[in-house]
């Protein structure tokens, strides 16, 4: 079984922290993801990367940054958590989507920052 | 632009009985289509996914199809559970690029 693994189920961090997510997939896929998922707006991408040391914006990067120095962890970085940051954070992995192989997902993280 | 449009945006059927839900696409060329079934605070998980040659993927009660002549798929539910209540999520793959483009979903929930 294909695992994405996400650090923490729930987080609640204060206004102005710096919140790390963590991520990591066991089956050697070459791309990860991060998603925001809020009511009304669906899954949004906010960056992605196809390899080690390679990152991609998505269509909402502005107050995140990721980290991807090993192929099987991806990190998801606020670096001064605001309000509306709050909201479940997705990852996700897959092989390579032009391959026809799916895209895993993990559990979710469900930040709220006070 | 690349869009993936579901609807209905919510539905509300009897436990047993059949329903279909809707995804309309621009996304052109396209590598695959998949559906995803997300539950109430969890990760979505893959259903089906269908490349731009076929017409139609099974999985169980569930029955995927695909026009790629009229950019529309669908999800067929037969004799709906009260555990298929979740959120359905159709998402495109183009063929340029590397990331999926999402619909917004479709929450279905089964009542007894």
């Amino acid at each position: 079984d294909v695992k994405v693994t996400q650090s923490s189920r729930y987080l609640v961090k204060r206004t102005g922290e710096k919140v790390f997510l963590e991520c990591v997939q066991d089956m050697d896929h070459e791309n990860m993801f991060w998603y925001r998922q809020d009511p009304g707006l669906g899954l949004r991408l906010i960056y992605f990367s196809y390899d080690v040391k390679m990152k991609e914006k998505g269509d909402i990067p502005e107050g995140y940054s990721v980290s991807r120095e090993k192929k099987e962890r991806f990190s998801l970085i606020l670096e001064s958590a605001s309000t509306n940051q709050t909201s479940m954070y997705l990852c996700a992995s897959s092989l390579s989507p032009r391959r026809h192989t799916e895209a895993f997902f993990g559990q979710g993280t469900r930040l709220t920052v006070v | 632009k690349n869009q993936v449009e579901q609807s209905p945006q919510s539905l509300i059927i009897l436990e047993g009985k059949n329903c279909t839900l809707q995804c309309n696409y621009t996304v052109s060329p396209f590598s695959n289509l998949r559906w995803y079934k997300q539950d109430t605070g969890r990760g979505p998980v893959s259903l089906t996914i269908m490349t731009f040659s076929e017409n139609t993927k099974s999985n169980g009660r569930y029955t995927a199809t695909l026009d790629a002549d009229t950019k529309q798929s669908s999800l067929h539910i037969t004799a709906s559970q009260l555990s298929d209540s979740a959120s359905y999520i159709c998402v495109v793959t183009p063929q340029a690029g590397t990331a999926l483009i999402f619909g917004k979903g479709t929450t279905l929930s089964v009542s007894s």
